[in-house]
């Protein structure tokens, strides 16, 4: 069964460094999603993206934060200068968007470690 | 007022037992509603969507959606020690989904 991929699983890095979380969505879907949570709390929207651009971003999306699809199958969150609050699990999700089918289906998620 | 609500839990049932979920939801919600398993330390897998009123059964899962009262149900039939996870609730559409901070749920064996 396809599945949505994500790499690296963890991620550490120094505060102020830039980090490039990679998925690969599954192949005949159209709609790619990055989500976060924060260890103990709720999962967090944070951009959406259909036919090369942003269809939604949230509050959290701040310009630190940038979406790229750089190629056929990869979907990449770059986040410019790492903050400590940045720390939390990040989620890729695709979706099929075929008649009314909005299921997203996430990855296994990146955790990413700020220090 | 926050967009997906799960006020219930964390909900302990014996095995073999019915385990039921809850979940409110706001104006700012769009129609389309989701429940996504969560084991400790791992991803959100969907278990079932559900986008009319009523209810919809897959397996020993039913979900049932009540429009006009804002309301989201889940209910576990013959819980197995396996269904011990967190459930979350998630109401969205095709940009984004809201979710609830879900329901722990473990089964007794």
């Amino acid at each position: 069964e396809p599945e949505v991929t994500q790499t690296p699983s963890h991620q550490v890095t120094q505060m102020g460094q830039e980090v490039i979380l990679r998925c690969v969505p599954i192949s005949n879907h159209l709609y790619f999603y990055w989500y976060r949570q924060i260890l103990g709390q709720k999962v967090e929207f944070l951009v959406s993206f259909y036919n090369n651009e942003i269809s939604e971003k949230s509050e959290i999306f701040d310009d630190q934060f940038s979406v790229e699809r750089p190629d056929g199958s990869n979907f990449t969150l770059k986040i410019r200068s790492t903050k400590l609050e940045d720390s939390a699990m990040y989620f890729c999700a695709s979706s099929p968007f075929l008649g009314g089918d909005y299921e997203q289906y996430f990855g296994p998620g990146t955790r990413l470690t700020v220090t | 007022q926050k967009e997906v609500e799960q006020n219930s839990g964390p909900l302990s049932v014996p095995e073999g037992a019915i385990a039921s979920l809850n979940c409110t939801y706001s104006d700012r919600v769009s129609q389309s509603f989701f429940w996504y398993r969560q084991y400790s330390g791992k991803s959100p897998e969907l278990i079932m969507s559900i986008y009319s009123n009523g209810d919809k059964e897959d397996g020993r899962f039913t979900a049932q959606l009540n429009k006009a009262s804002q309301y989201v149900s889940l209910l576990i039939r013959d819980s197995q020690p396996s269904d011990s996870a967190t459930y979350l609730c998630a109401g969205g559409d095709d940009y984004k989904l809201s979710f609830g901070a879900g329901t722990t749920v473990t089964v007794r064996a």
